[in-house]
C-alpha cells in the first residue's frame, strides 16, 4: 500500500545549523507531496506542499523538492532557529479521501 | 476564510464513562472530515472520516464510534473509554481534490484515569 518514512528522530541541532529531514515515499500513481509542522500542544499546520515532479514547495524559509526518480521529499532549511523546534510530518495524498502521514520527526533546536 | 473548532482542548475522563468530542467547520460546505489520533510520542493514526452527512468510513476497529449529524459537524464519540483511548484527538478537514492537504483543529488532549 501507500506509504511514507520519515527519518528517525529525535533531531537536535544548534541555532544557525543547517537541517534535513528525510522523507520516501511509495505509492501506486503520483501523488501530491506535503509537509506539516505540530507545535507543542497544537494542531498540524500546513508547511509546504509539491503536487507534480520537479516541483519545489517553500515557505518560512523551508523548501522540499519532489523528487520522483528516487520517490523523495526531503526537508531542508539553511539557518534553523529555536522557534523552529517542533515535530515535522511528511504526506502524500493519492486520491480524493485520504492523507497518509509518515511517523513525525522531532526537532529540537537549542540556543 | 474557513475556519475549524474543536472542543474541548483538555479531558480527564475515568475509565468505561462514555466520550463526546466535537468538530465544527466554518466557511465552507460539504468538506472532507477527518478524525486522527496520536499516542503520546507516535505519529497520527487516521480513526474515521467522512465525505457526506451520515457518511461514515472507520479505519480502524475500536470502541470508538464516529457521526455526522450535520454538513459542518463531525463527533467522536464512545460508550465505554479504555486507558489505551488517552491521546490527542484532531479533528480536520479537506477539499476534497488530492492537491489541497488538510486544515487541522487544534486538538483535545484526553485522559482516561
Amino acid at each position: 500500500g501507500d506509504s511514507v518514512t520519515q527519518m528517525e528522530g529525535p533531531v537536535t541541532l544548534s541555532e544557525e545549523a543547517f537541517l534535513t529531514i528525510n522523507c520516501t515515499y511509495t505509492a501506486t500513481g503520483y501523488p501530491s507531496l506535503f509537509w506539516y509542522v505540530q507545535y507543542p500542544g497544537e494542531g498540524l499546520q500546513l508547511l509546504l506542499k509539491a503536487t507534480k515532479a520537479d516541483d519545489k514547495g517553500s515557505n518560512k524559509g523551508f523548501e522540499a523538492t519532489y523528487r520522483k526518480e528516487t520517490t523523495s521529499f526531503h526537508l531542508e532549511k539553511g539557518s534553523v532557529q529555536v522557534s523552529d523546534s517542533a515535530v515535522y510530518f511528511c504526506a502524500l495524498s493519492l486520491g480524493a479521501q485520504k492523507l497518509v502521514f509518515g511517523q513525525g520527526t522531532r526537532l529540537t533546536i537549542n540556543p | 476564510s474557513q475556519t475549524i473548532h474543536q472542543w474541548p482542548a483538555t479531558l480527564v475522563q475515568p475509565v468505561g464513562s462514555p466520550l463526546s468530542l466535537e468538530c465544527t467547520v466554518e466557511g465552507t460546505s460539504n468538506p472532507n472530515l477527518y478524525w486522527y489520533r496520536q499516542a503520546a510520542g507516535r505519529g497520527l493514526q487516521l480513526l474515521f472520516y467522512s465525505v457526506g452527512i451520515g457518511q461514515i468510513s472507520s479505519e480502524v476497529p475500536q470502541n470508538l464510534s464516529a457521526s455526522r449529524p450535520q454538513d459542518r459537524q463531525f463527533i467522536l464519540s464512545s460508550k465505554k473509554l479504555l486507558l489505551s483511548d488517552s491521546g490527542f484527538y484532531l479533528c480536520a478537514w479537506g477539499e476534497g481534490g488530492m492537491n489541497y492537504g488538510y486544515t487541522f483543529g487544534s486538538g483535545t488532549r484526553l485522559t482516561v484515569v
